[in-house]
């Protein structure tokens, strides 16, 4: 059973890089089948598309976060990572990483990361 | 980007109810349309995709119509189980984006 498992702090302070991990189990990362991605949800904004990323590192970023956002895999370690620079209290949020298959849908998704950004 | 509105976005439901909710995108979007279901304290899980096709494991009591901008997802007979939020998302280009949610209480 595919399993995806989001790890990194849970408090970050203002104007620093959130940094998540998203390690996958029993699939490989290197699949050309699939993109990796993560999402986030407040109360405020609901579901929010981060960016997705494939096995070569070709990534997709949303425009909104596109200067601040960069998202990328290790297929060594079979994980990959989304790193969020400058943050402020808007981008706290639960922060999920997901699989996106060939027919465009988040079929697998982590449990989930609470991110809080305060001082 | 592709603004995707939920109606409605509460439904008070009684076990056994046919149960439809409906999801409009600013533009078209061909057939590049899922649901999800999302339990509180839980990720959303994937229901249907590509406006019709169920998900494995997802009960026939589920499915999905819909073209172009309008689009739904009936649940034919609603059983506890059912009771969460249900979102909406396109991919049909990026930004991929969400409905804002359609949660289902008791009556």
């Amino acid at each position: 059973q595919l399993l995806l498992q989001e790890s990194g702090p849970g408090l970050v302070k203002p104007s620093e890089t959130l940094s998540l991990m998203c390690n996958v189990s029993d699939a490989s990362i290197s699949s050309t089948t699939y993109y990796w991605g993560w999402i986030r949800q407040t109360p405020g904004k609901g579901l929010e598309w981060l960016g997705t990323v494939n096995y070569s590192g070709t990534s997709y970023y949303t425009p909104s976060l596109k200067s601040r956002v960069s998202i990328s895999v290790d297929p060594s370690q079979n994980q990959f990572s989304l790193r969020l620079r400058s943050v402020t209290a808007a981008d706290t949020a639960v922060y999920y990483c997901a699989r996106l298959t060939g027919d465009a849908a988040f079929d697998y998704w982590g449990q989930g990361a609470l991110v809080t950004v305060s001082s | 980007d592709v603004q995707m509105t939920q109606s409605p976005s509460s439904l008070s439901v009684s076990i056994g109810d046919r149960v439809t909710i409906t999801c409009r995108a600013s533009q078209s979007i061909s057939k590049y349309l899922n649901w999800y279901q999302q339990k509180p304290g839980r990720a959303p899980n994937l229901l249907v995709y590509g406006t019709f096709t169920l998900q494995s494991g997802v009960p026939s009591r589920f499915s999905g119509s819909g073209s172009g901008t309008d689009f739904t997802l009936t649940i034919s007979s609603l059983q506890p189980d059912d009771l969460a939020t249900y979102y909406c998302q396109q991919t049909f280009t990026t930004p991929y984006t969400f409905g804002q949610g359609t949660k289902l209480e008791i009556k």
